[in-house]
């Protein structure tokens, strides 16, 4: 069963443009949902993250929103840089327990083109 | 920064070999999490500790992997026999506890599996 699912697997956008990346869970228990990025021959790094108290949470370009009703949550990349170009992974996170653990979605690898 | 370290960067086995892998976690976190990657795609979660105990595993680590991690300084994993599949960047990381706090992870040990 899979607990996070992620799409697109790809995406490809103009120096520019904004890029949208959804993730949607299962999982009521879990409250924190993260988002990391990786770059090739590199480890994931956090990139923004966000509690469900909040719908919304911005940090530069970068912009999560979340909707606890429908369990989903999207990043927004504003302004596309080709130095954006990584493959980015959402996660979702309970609290206590065998919860306690990041549980990622496959991932989305994005190409920003000039 | 932090500093997640893990050893050997690249390890070659033969199928049938056992194989082992280490991790220092970053210092002060209590929290150290095992994830395998293959071809820089999904972060399949195997193992967590918390405090040096063992939270939660999946079925694949309970019947041939072997993981410990007795003191915050140094954590291990260990493949009893290596099979084709196990041929994957293995990544530690850790964080301050299990809620909610940034995961950092180390540059991953690199299996093959021949």
């Amino acid at each position: 069963q899979q607990q996070v699912r992620q799409s697109p697997q790809s995406l490809t956008v103009w120096e520019g443009e904004t890029a949208i990346l959804n993730c949607s869970y299962e999982d009521s228990t879990f409250d924190y949902f993260p988002w990391y990025h990786q770059f090739p021959g590199e480890s994931p790094a956090l990139l923004i993250a966000i509690r469900p108290v909040s719908n919304k949470k911005e940090d530069g370009r970068f912009t999560i929103f979340f909707n606890k009703r429908e369990k989903k949550f999207s990043l927004h990349i504003a302004d596309s840089q080709p130095g954006d170009s990584a493959t980015y992974f959402c996660a979702a996170e309970g609290s206590g327990g065998s919860n306690a653990k990041l549980t990622f979605g496959k991932g989305t690898k994005l190409s920003v083109k000039s | 920064d932090a500093a997640v370290t893990q050893k050997p960067r690249y390890l070659i086995k033969m199928k049938g070999q056992e194989a082992e892998m280490k991790c220092i976690p970053e210092k002060g976190h209590t929290a150290v999490f095992w994830y395998q990657q293959k071809q820089s795609k999904e972060l399949k979660f195997l193992i967590y500790f918390q405090n040096q105990q063992p939270l939660d595993q999946i079925d694949m680590v309970k019947e041939r992997f072997s993981a410990v991690c007795p003191s915050s300084s140094l954590c291990s994993l260990g493949i009893r026999t290596c099979e084709a599949e196990d041929s994957a960047l293995y990544l530690c990381s850790s964080s301050r506890d299990n809620s909610g706090n940034t995961l950092y992870f180390g540059e991953g040990s690199r299996l093959i599996v021949v």
